[in-house]
């Protein structure tokens, strides 16, 4: 089906670890983000990608780095896992300023 | 900035209640409006939205329309489920925001429908 595809959709990581969340759209998106979400906070913008070979920071971008390897990959690294970084991380892609996203299904991250 | 602002919840309902969720937001120019759903353990998916000044968007029985006099975007439905519990979300895109439409969320409401 089409979509947006995160991968892992669990993971756990020990303090210090780094790893990379992987997202992937085939809708032909230009625009990507990357969001996390926690208990009361709603969601907060990590980062974005207007358009492949760009990337911009949203509103929480320390820790995080991202790679648009191409206009159908957006990837999320964590190079130093920290506990406050355990979040539910989710990607999503938009075809336009009047269109709204499209989600993928999330990926749960616990940082111990 | 633009932001959003929703009611508070939970929101408790009984069953074929009806159901109003405020939402009211702050932006320069005229955004689009959005609603999105989150049934637990899942990712957000889109509910409705609307484009332009009085524009009702509508979907799986919910209804919202754009209202620039007041700068609201509510969600309304008749009639609640308990398949409706769920987080919901307003948003609008930022239109500042160069060529993208990214997009500024409220806080969410959660709603509990009861049978």
């Amino acid at each position: 089906n089409a979509g947006v595809t995160q991968t892992p959709k669990f993971q756990v990581l020990k303090t210090g670890q780094s790893m990379t969340l992987q997202c992937a759209q085939d809708m032909n998106h230009n625009s990507m983000y990357w969001y996390r979400q926690d208990p009361g906070m709603g969601l907060r913008l990590i980062y974005y990608s207007a358009s492949e070979g760009t990337t911009d920071k949203g509103e929480v971008p320390n820790g995080y780095n991202v790679s648009r390897l191409n206009k159908r990959e957006f990837s999320l690294r964590l190079e130093s896992a920290a506990p406050s970084q355990t979040s539910v991380y989710f990607c999503a892609g938009q075809g336009g300023q009047t269109y709204g996203y499209t989600f993928g299904s999330g990926t749960r991250l616990t940082v111990v | 900035g633009d932001s959003v602002t929703q009611m508070e919840g939970p929101v408790t309902l009984s069953e074929e209640a009806c159901l109003t969720i405020n939402c009211t937001y702050t932006a320069t120019g005229y955004p689009s409006l959005f609603w999105y759903v989150q049934y637990p353990g899942e990712g957000l998916q889109l509910l409705l939205k609307a484009t332009k000044a009085d524009d009702k968007g509508s979907n799986k029985g919910f209804e919202a329309t754009y209202r620039k006099e007041t700068t609201s975007f509510h969600l309304e439905k008749g009639s609640v489920q308990v398949s409706d519990s769920a987080v919901y979300f307003c948003a609008l895109s930022d239109r500042n925001s160069g060529n993208t439409g990214k997009l500024i969320f409220g806080q969410g409401t959660t709603l509990q429908v009861k049978p």
